[in-house]
């Protein structure tokens, strides 16, 4: 069964730094593209950064320079290093599969929250 | 950027079908997978490529995809189709995945 476990968040002041895991079972994470995706309490999904199985990675403008997406084959992990943190980073952040031809996102992870408050 | 635009809110009696748009620029040339979220849960896909069902989701739900609007079919909604709806697609000009705002379904 493919599974998908995120871990890391908490509350961390502003401009601090944290970083996230989603330990990936049933498949190996290098196998397919992988993503994280945010949600801001109350609010819709966010697409923060995504990572191919090449290697090539991708991020929002809102968390490029500041977050790096980044895995551990041997691990079969995938993390989320977010620096320089910001209120507005505030969110349930959700690791995600995709496809190995396609660009939609399945399963997910049940999701970590993240709280940048002082 | 690209910008997906879906109605805050649709509502629906149980039985009847309940239809969910996502507004794009030529969207029907994109393809469009939806999700569904349920309160206090992670996202569930269940539409891909505009029309496709993953594996255990109802036949109920169902998608198209044309000209400037997607729009995601619950047929015989449930009180259990109770949920907030995402569409989302890959924007080639940008490499960046979009999703639209959300839809939240209520069933009357």
């Amino acid at each position: 069964e493919v599974q998908l476990v995120e871990t890391g968040g908490g509350l961390i002041q502003p401009g601090g730094s944290l970083r996230l895991s989603c330990a990936a079972s049933g498949f190996p994470v290098n196998s397919n593209y992988m993503t994280w995706v945010r949600q801001a309490p109350g609010k819709g999904l966010e697409w923060v950064s995504l990572i191919y199985s090449s290697g090539i990675t991708y991020y929002a403008d809102s968390v490029k320079g500041r977050f790096t997406i980044s895995r551990d084959n041997s691990k079969n992990t995938l993390y989320l290093q977010m620096n320089s943190l910001r209120g507005e980073d505030t969110a349930v952040y959700y690791c995600a599969r995709g496809p190995k031809v396609g660009n939609w996102f399945d399963p997910w992870g049940q999701g970590t929250l993240v709280t940048v408050s002082s | 950027s690209y910008v997906l635009t879906q109605p805050p809110s649709v509502s629906v009696a149980p039985g009847k079908t309940a239809s969910i748009t996502c507004g794009g620029d030529n969207i029907g040339r994109k393809s469009v997978h939806w999700y569904q979220q349920r309160p206090g849960q992670a996202p569930v896909l269940v539409i891909y490529s505009d029309g496709d069902r993953p594996s255990g989701i109802p036949e109920r739900f169902s998608g198209s995809n044309s000209g400037n609007t997607a729009t995601l079919t619950i047929s015989r909604v449930e009180d259990g189709d109770e949920s907030d709806y995402y569409c989302q697609v890959w924007d080639i000009a940008s490499d960046h995945w979009v999703f639209g705002g959300g839809t939240k379904l209520t069933v009357l």
